[in-house]
């Protein structure tokens, strides 16, 4: 089945403390993309990826880093996460920039 | 990307059509709209876009103006699943930010027996 899966799907974790919230899809797309959501914010792109080893910020980058060394899969790291990280977090892909994105279930993070 | 308007919440009897507006008056040439939904804070799910004609697949239908300045998706015979959070989005083809994805608030449909 084509999707889009984000691991954990449930967090709660203390300030300071690093994380990775993985993302993978089985879809061979080459774009890939992390969103956050807050009440009355709708979603904020955090960070991109054109292709392999190829990344770029969104509109809220602060705070987190990502990698894409595989096609395939595209983590989000905290590396010092703030109560202010919390959130939920959407990763989306699509086979091309210019395509539909489809989106993983969500990751629910509290820092404490 | 051009800025959409959307009526916040909407009610549809079950099995009746559900009728979603969008206003984007300021929509450009290379944008298209695109409709997603979500249902309590799952992933959001592609529903169907256009950009001038109009479109339909086996979730819905979407009619865009022939100016463009303002589309409807139709649920045909909305279900009590398709009580959801809809979000209509201007989305351009090119320029630096093309990728992304800008939800604003959406509208509130929520269908009843």
């Amino acid at each position: 089945e084509a999707q889009v899966t984000q691991n954990p799907r449930y967090l709660i974790t203390v300030t300071g403390k690093k994380l990775t919230v993985t993302c993978s899809q089985n879809m061979n797309h080459e774009y890939m993309s992390w969103y956050r959501q807050d009440p009355g914010l709708g979603l904020r792109q955090i960070y991109y990826s054109m292709n392999v080893e190829v990344t770029d910020k969104g509109d809220v980058p602060e705070g987190y880093k990502v990698s894409r060394k595989e096609k395939r899969n595209f983590p989000l790291i905290l590396e010092s996460p703030s109560p202010n990280q919390t959130s939920l977090y959407f990763c989306a892909s699509s086979l091309q920039v210019t395509d539909t994105q489809y989106f993983g279930p969500g990751t629910r993070l509290t820092v404490l | 990307d051009a800025k959409t308007t959307q009526p916040p919440s909407m009610d549809c009897a079950e099995g009746r059509a559900a009728n979603l507006p969008c206003n984007h008056s300021t929509i450009s040439g290379n944008e298209y709209v695109y409709w997603y939904r979500q249902i309590h804070s799952q992933g959001p799910q592609y529903i169907i876009h256009g950009l001038k004609n109009n479109e339909t697949n086996e979730m819905a239908s979407l009619i865009i103006t022939e100016d463009r300045k303002s589309s409807t998706l139709i649920l045909p015979h909305a279900t009590l699943r398709d009580t959801a959070v809809y979000y209509c989005i201007v989305r351009s083809t090119g320029g630096t930010s093309y990728g992304k994805l800008t939800f604003g608030q959406g509208t509130i449909l929520t269908v009843h027996p």
